[in-house]
């Protein structure tokens, strides 16, 4: 089966970290740009972070860079997002996403997302 | 960054009526534009990509046109099993970027 499955979503106190996981199966993963996504409660999609399928070309929101830190382990099928600096408006669901084969653009496959809640 | 709008934010419809969608960017994006159904407490799914082509296993209900700044979806007959919110995505340049969200309630 292909699927994408988020892990390491929790509560948090501002200014803290975590590092968010994605577990991919069912398709050759180095094959696929990869992406993670995220949703505020109540709220709309915010794309957050790209990296390619080799690793080693990375893309991110304004609002996360020098906070966030995507990255992968093709030989694991692991795709990684490191937050750090936290703030209480990065709460939200983190999707991972997959592109198409071949190409960045938008996004074929969605895991279920882990919450991240970030609060004193 | 390129800003989409949608119109309208929420819409309320009929099994059986046709629906439509609209999505504005704030330049043009060529026919770089996906929409997305996200079904309460589910993560999105794809519909349409490049404007206009339908993702493998979406119902053919589904249709999308539109190039440069403005674009439609089409739903042209509401199912119960629609009930969703609809997000417009421009993938022509980063950051990518989302329209805020169309909530459709089925009558």
């Amino acid at each position: 089966e292909v699927k994408l499955l988020e892990s390491g979503g929790g509560l948090v106190q501002p200014g803290g970290s975590l590092r968010l996981s994605c577990a991919a199966s069912g398709f050759t993963f180095s094959s696929h740009a990869m992406n993670w996504v995220r949703q505020a409660p109540g709220k709309g999609l915010e794309w957050v972070s790209l990296i390619s399928g080799s690793g080693s070309g990375t893309y991110c929101a304004d609002s996360v860079k020098d906070r966030f830190t995507i990255s992968r382990d093709n030989a694991k099928n692991m795709l990684y997002l490191q937050v750090s600096s936290l703030r209480v408006e990065d709460t939200a669901v983190y999707f991972c996403a997959r592109a198409p084969i071949g190409s960045y653009y938008y996004f074929d496959l969605w895991g279920r997302g882990t919450l991240v809640t970030v609060s004193s | 960054d390129i800003q989409m709008t949608q119109s309208p934010s929420t819409l309320s419809a009929s099994v059986g009526d046709r629906v439509t969608i609209t999505c504005r960017a704030s330049q043009s994006i060529s026919s770089w534009l996906a929409w997305y159904q996200q079904k309460p407490g589910k993560a999105p799914k794809l519909l349409i990509y490049k404007a206009s082509a339908l993702e493998s296993g979406v119902p053919s209900r589904f249709s999308g046109s539109g190039s440069g700044t403005e674009f439609t979806l089409i739903i042209s007959s509401l199912q119960s099993d629609d009930l969703a919110t609809y997000y417009c995505q421009q993938y022509n340049s980063f950051p990518y970027t989302f329209g805020q969200g169309t909530k459709l309630a089925i009558k």
